[in-house]
């Protein structure tokens, strides 16, 4: 099947954004979702955004969907060391098709 | 306290021996799903279930077996017609159509 992309690496300092950066594969997917995974542990999820939205915030996290160009971002606002770990990005279909994730890095 | 628990945490296995991992959810939730992780790769849809008694193969279903014989439990048996299961299997379950929420995994190692 086709691939859901992610960028690999991002390395960020403390206290800067983070841009996370996904192109999903199918137009008609409902769900679009971030989760991330710290070392060794299942997957939390983040947060999600419903195709019909252009946008969706919360607290620190803002996601961005693009349906014309299967666009999707995460940004991450005053970014801390403990937000280092991997972020996957989701499309759901009759199971979740992920990225291979994004692993982001924040240094002091 | 409610959510999804698998275990063991970690699993040794010797080449030839069948394993089974367990996957219990008490979120009354109807779809169970079973996902394989490698080191830089996504995850990979294995088996997943809608409703008791009934499964579907996922995208890497060879080598392994599932059961649903009830709505809070999912095994997974890793066979050895697996040919390279080394990996982190991750357990999720969800309301049909909605989130998906995961289990802590476990880690299989074969020597």
């Amino acid at each position: 099947g086709e691939d859901v992309e992610q960028s690999l690496f991002l390395s960020v300092r403390e206290g800067d954004s983070s841009v996370i950066n996904c192109t999903y594969t199918d137009s008609s997917s409902t769900y679009l979702y971030w989760y991330k995974q710290e070392p060794g542990a299942g997957l939390q999820l983040l947060t999600y955004i419903f195709s019909n939205m252009d946008m969706k915030q919360d607290q620190r996290l803002t996601v961005l969907l693009n349906k014309k160009d299967k666009h999707l971002s995460l940004r991450i606002a005053d970014t801390q060391t403990g937000d280092s770990a991997i972020y996957f990005c989701a499309e759901a279909q009759y199971a979740l098709n992920f990225g291979k994730g994004t692993s982001l890095l924040v240094t002091p | 306290d409610g959510g999804i628990t698998q275990s063991p945490k970690y699993l040794f296995r010797k080449e030839g021996q069948n394993v089974t991992l367990s996957c219990e959810q008490n979120l009354n939730h109807d779809a169970m799903y079973w996902y394989r992780q490698d080191p830089g790769q996504g995850l990979r849809l294995i088996y997943y279930s809608q409703i008791v008694n009934d499964f579907q193969k996922g995208d890497i279903a060879e080598g392994y077996s599932v059961s649903r014989e009830k709505k809070e439990s999912f095994p997974l048996t890793v066979t050895s017609a697996q040919k390279n299961p080394t990996a982190f299997y991750l357990c999720a379950s969800s309301i049909i159509g909605d989130t998906q929420y995961f289990g802590p995994g476990t880690r299989l190692t074969v020597l």
